[in-house]
């Protein structure tokens, strides 16, 4: 059983440029989360879904973030206009309706914002 | 609201001593579950363990032991006999039902241990 991955590992970009991160959750994992982790910082809870259907977004992503799910398997999100304040690491988390309280984690697409 | 405290910031031992990290939880809900995870300098966090409110039995895994009190809202984790490969950074987490499961993190506590 494969795990969460996550591309690209690496973002490095200009301010004002748009990027997209992409999530493939473990296979038949329905729910999907996104988190934040600023350094020396704990994960912060982004937005999550349960197969295509996004179920929240937190008050930490502005109108500049947006995520998808179009078909339940993969995820996609992406920043509009970065500024530097979104350098961070974006990790993707799955986990199973049936057991939907144990999150796996990928292993995080690290964004630097010039 | 959810809360997870975790006060050491940094811990450095010397390879085969112990180290504890300590974690302290608030939540009022009564079901709830508390994790571990391990955060290797790659980056990935690796689940360790979950508990629920309901089980308060202390577990041993290898050289990992979890302790649970939930008269002191504390979840404690001990490494026996560190290894280099223990180095890496330790995150406790919570998850509450009325929050549908989205995990509140605590800072971190950064493990150092050196040969």
């Amino acid at each position: 059983d494969t795990g969460v991955s996550q591309d690209p590992r690496h973002k490095i970009t200009k301010r004002g440029q748009n990027v997209t991160f992409r999530c493939d959750p473990i296979s038949e994992h329905n729910r999907l989360y996104w988190y934040r982790q600023t350094l020396g910082q704990g994960p912060e809870f982004l937005t999550y879904f349960q197969n295509e259907a996004q179920l929240e977004k937190s008050r930490l992503l502005s109108d500049r973030f947006s995520a998808e799910r179009p078909k339940g398997s993969f995820s996609t999100l992406e920043i509009q206009r970065t500024e530097q304040g979104d350098s961070a690491m974006y990790l993707c988390a799955s986990s199973l309706v049936v057991e939907v309280e144990t999150q796996y984690f990928g292993p995080g697409t690290r964004l630097l914002v010039l | 609201a959810q809360k997870v405290t975790q006060a050491q910031t940094e811990i450095s031992v010397v390879e085969k001593e112990d180290v504890t990290l300590d974690c302290v939880y608030e939540t009022r809900d009564t079901t709830y579950y508390l994790f571990w995870y391990k955060q290797p300098p790659s980056g990935e966090l690796v689940f360790l363990i979950r508990r629920n409110s309901f089980d308060e039995q202390n577990e041993i895994s290898g050289r990992y032991s979890w302790n649970f009190q939930k008269s002191t809202s504390s979840f404690n984790f001990t490494i026996t006999a560190s290894q280099v490969v223990d180095s890496a950074v330790y995150f406790c987490a919570l998850s509450v039902s009325s929050n549908d499961y989205k995990l509140s993190f605590g800072a971190g506590t950064t493990v150092t241990v050196r040969a």
